[in-house]
């Protein structure tokens, strides 16, 4: 079975600055997906930043990047000029490839950006 | 334009009455899954179809039924909601054939079990 887990419960940065959030999983598929989810309050969750395990390049996606470790199992998230609608629950999931495509969320980190 | 539908986006029922949850799909995905999602918990995966192949999660409560009469569509039964089953209710579909794949996720459900 895959474990996701976000050991950073909260977490909280100033405006302008940058904040990584950690995830590891566990699994002993080889082909994979990870992604970073955002869930604003009260609002739908969305794709933040997708990579793919076969890759060995980490994914970027604008002030939004990722260090992925494929042999630590460990997929970090960093936003860098963080800004105040960064403000939400992140969430890093993990799907199988190939198979049923179960997608599976760890507990999630909750981030507050401060002015 | 919404891609991944439910409906209601609230619903109130009455202990141990059925409720039926719906959510459609424009992405002509193969895959949709049903996610309970508690106040600031994680959503937690209740089952999920790639095609018309149903994959139960171990610890989803007998409760809880799903069908998906067509590709589009796709239900959350509740056969006798208890107290413990108000939270919000998400639905994801992705295209499930590899490449490039995500989840899209609709608004969700807020139930509320009184």
């Amino acid at each position: 079975a895959q474990t996701v887990t976000q050991s950073q419960p909260e977490m909280s940065v100033q405006e302008a600055e940058t904040v990584t959030l950690s995830c590891t999983y566990d699994t002993s598929e080889s082909n994979y997906y990870l992604f970073w989810y955002k869930q604003p309050p009260s609002r739908q969750m969305i794709l933040v930043i997708r990579q793919e395990a076969y890759k060995q390049q980490n994914a970027t996606e604008n002030r939004f990047s990722v260090n992925f470790q494929k042999a630590a199992k460990s997929f970090s998230l960093k936003i860098s000029d963080s800004q105040l609608g960064d403000t939400a629950m992140y969430f890093c999931a993990f799907m199988t490839q190939g198979g049923s495509e179960k997608l599976v969320f760890g507990k999630g980190t909750k981030l507050t950006v401060n002015p | 334009d919404a891609m991944v539908i439910q409906n209601p986006r609230y619903q109130v029922t009455q202990f141990g009455k059925p409720v039926t949850l719906s959510c459609s799909q424009t992405l002509n995905h193969n895959v949709m899954y049903w996610y309970q999602q508690k106040s600031s918990q994680a959503p937690k995966l209740l089952f999920h179809y790639y095609d018309k192949d149903f994959n139960n999660e171990a610890d989803t409560p007998d409760n809880f039924q799903s069908r998906r009469p067509n590709t589009s569509f796709c239900f959350l039964d509740i056969r006798s909601p208890g107290l413990g089953d108000t939270a919000m209710y998400l639905c994801a579909t992705s295209r499930g054939i590899g490449g490039n794949t995500e989840a899209f996720f609709g608004q969700g459900t807020r139930l509320t079990v009184v």
